[in-house]
């Protein structure tokens, strides 16, 4: 059976203070893995998708990685504005996607 | 209209009551999803349809009814609810069930009260 579990639960950063959000995962055949961030009251909103172990995508001050056993979510000098719950979640070969329960990240200023 | 639109954003409802939960997506998507989502737990995928035909139902009780009448529309009929099934209900689109199944595009759900 597919697990994905997110470390730490939560995340309280000053502005500016860099850190990484860590997703591991057993799935069979991984199809991709998938960030997305959700801010309070919304749904989650889609930011990456890695397949392959060694791939690496970027968008403003996030990085994602990924290995064969879990991903990194790189937040480099975070502002207030990247407060937000991150969510990852695996794809399998039976198209079947399984989430984690996420990271809360708050950033003060 | 952009993305995927869900109403009502909040509802309260008894335990005797009928309601139902309606889902617009303005993408052209072929697939369409409900995920339940409790605080602190993963988002729990209920059901997908594929093409307006459901492909999935993740041993949901029969008290939710989902209905889609067309690629862009989705419906989750609710009665006899249980106060457990209080809960943020998210509805998801993607391009197709497979290729892309990862790559959602949610609502921005509706919260849902059961008294």
């Amino acid at each position: 059976e597919d697990q994905v579990t997110q470390s730490p639960e939560a995340l309280r950063l000053q502005e500016g203070e860099s850190s990484s959000l860590n997703c591991s995962y057993t799935v069979s055949g991984l199809r991709g893995l998938f960030w997305y961030r959700q801010d309070p009251g919304k749904g989650p909103e889609f930011l990456f998708t890695l397949y392959s172990a060694g791939e690496e995508k970027e968008k403003e001050r996030l990085k994602a990685t990924l290995t064969k056993k879990e991903s990194f979510l790189h937040i480099t000098a975070p502002k207030p504005e990247d407060s937000a719950t991150y969510l990852c979640a695996v794809g399998d070969s039976w198209g079947k996607l399984q989430f984690g329960a996420g990271t809360q990240v708050v950033v003060t200023p | 209209e952009t993305g995927v639109t869900q109403t009502p954003r909040h509802l309260v409802m008894g335990m005797t009551n009928k309601k139902s939960l309606k889902c617009e997506q303005h993408l052209g998507h072929n697939a369409m999803y409900w995920y339940k989502q409790s605080a602190k737990k993963p988002l729990e995928l209920m059901f997908v349809y594929n093409f307006k035909e459901q492909t999935e139902n993740n041993s949901v009780p029969s008290r939710f009814s989902p209905e889609c009448p067309n690629s862009s529309h989705l419906f989750l009929h609710l009665h006899t609810l249980q106060p457990e099934d209080s809960a943020l209900y998210l509805c998801a689109s993607s391009q197709d069930r497979l290729d892309n199944a990862g790559e959602l595009f949610f609502g921005e759900g509706s919260r849902l009260t059961v008294l």
